[in-house]
């Protein structure tokens, strides 16, 4: 079975500094998409940034990169100068077709990020 | 409105009562999905529709959830007698491809309370 997990289900940084959220997932599967998507209270789902397993570069957006380890199943999140705006929660996702077609998302648990000015 | 959208934002219903959920997904998006999502908790997948193919019914929690989509439009989950385990926030997302790396947008969710 495909299962998330992200081991710090609270995580806190000073404005400014880099902080690195944590994420590993089981799987079988060889061809598959990793997500990180963050929720601020508004309950939206923020897609930050994706990475085809296929893909050996890590992939980075702005100020977020991760640090992808296929071998290890491990999708670490990097937030590098954080600011206030980045405390939510924030959600490590896998995602996968099954055989019939069907295509799933499975979420970790989530890791709830303070930023202290 | 370019997002995906859910109705009611709030609901609030005794135990019980039937409720449905709406969902109007992004103009185009083909695959559609629902979750659950508990208090402190990560997504439990619920049921997901992509085109004119069956819906995969597979994470619905028991026989009082139902969903119905028409064609590539709104979808509805309704929840039957309601209990208040099916306190939650449910939330919608849709996306524009079966395969490929174009992620799900989610809408803001729909929180139910049952009293």
């Amino acid at each position: 079975a495909q299962t998330v997990t992200q081991s710090q289900p609270e995580m806190s940084v000073q404005e400014a500094e880099t902080v690195t959220l944590s994420c590993t997932y089981d799987t079988s599967e060889s061809d598959y998409y990793l997500f990180w998507y963050k929720q601020p209270p508004s309950r939206q789902m923020i897609l930050v940034i994706r990475q085809e397993a296929y893909k050996q570069q890590n992939a980075t957006e702005n100020r977020f990169s991760v640090n992808f380890q296929k071998a290890a199943k491990s999708f670490s999140l990097k937030i590098s100068d954080s600011q206030l705006g980045d405390a939510a929660m924030y959600f490590c996702a896998y995602r996968y077709t099954e055989q019939g077609g069907s295509e799933k998302l499975v979420f970790g648990k989530g890791t709830k990020l303070t930023v202290n000015p | 409105g370019a997002g995906v959208s859910q109705s009611p934002s709030n609901k609030v219903t005794e135990k019980g009562k039937d409720v449905e959920l709406r969902c109007d997904p992004i103009s185009g998006h083909t695959a559609l999905y629902w979750y659950r999502q508990r208090l402190g908790q990560g997504l439990e997948f619920l049921i997901y529709f992509q085109g004119n193919s069956a819906p995969d019914k597979s994470g619905l929690p028991s026989d009082r959830f139902s969903a119905e989509r028409t064609g590539e439009s709104v979808s509805t989950l309704t929840i039957q007698r309601t209990q208040q385990e099916d306190s939650a926030v449910y939330l919608c997302a849709s996306s524009s491809t079966l395969l490929g790396n174009q992620p799900q947008h989610f809408g803001d969710g729909t929180r139910l309370s049952i009293l």
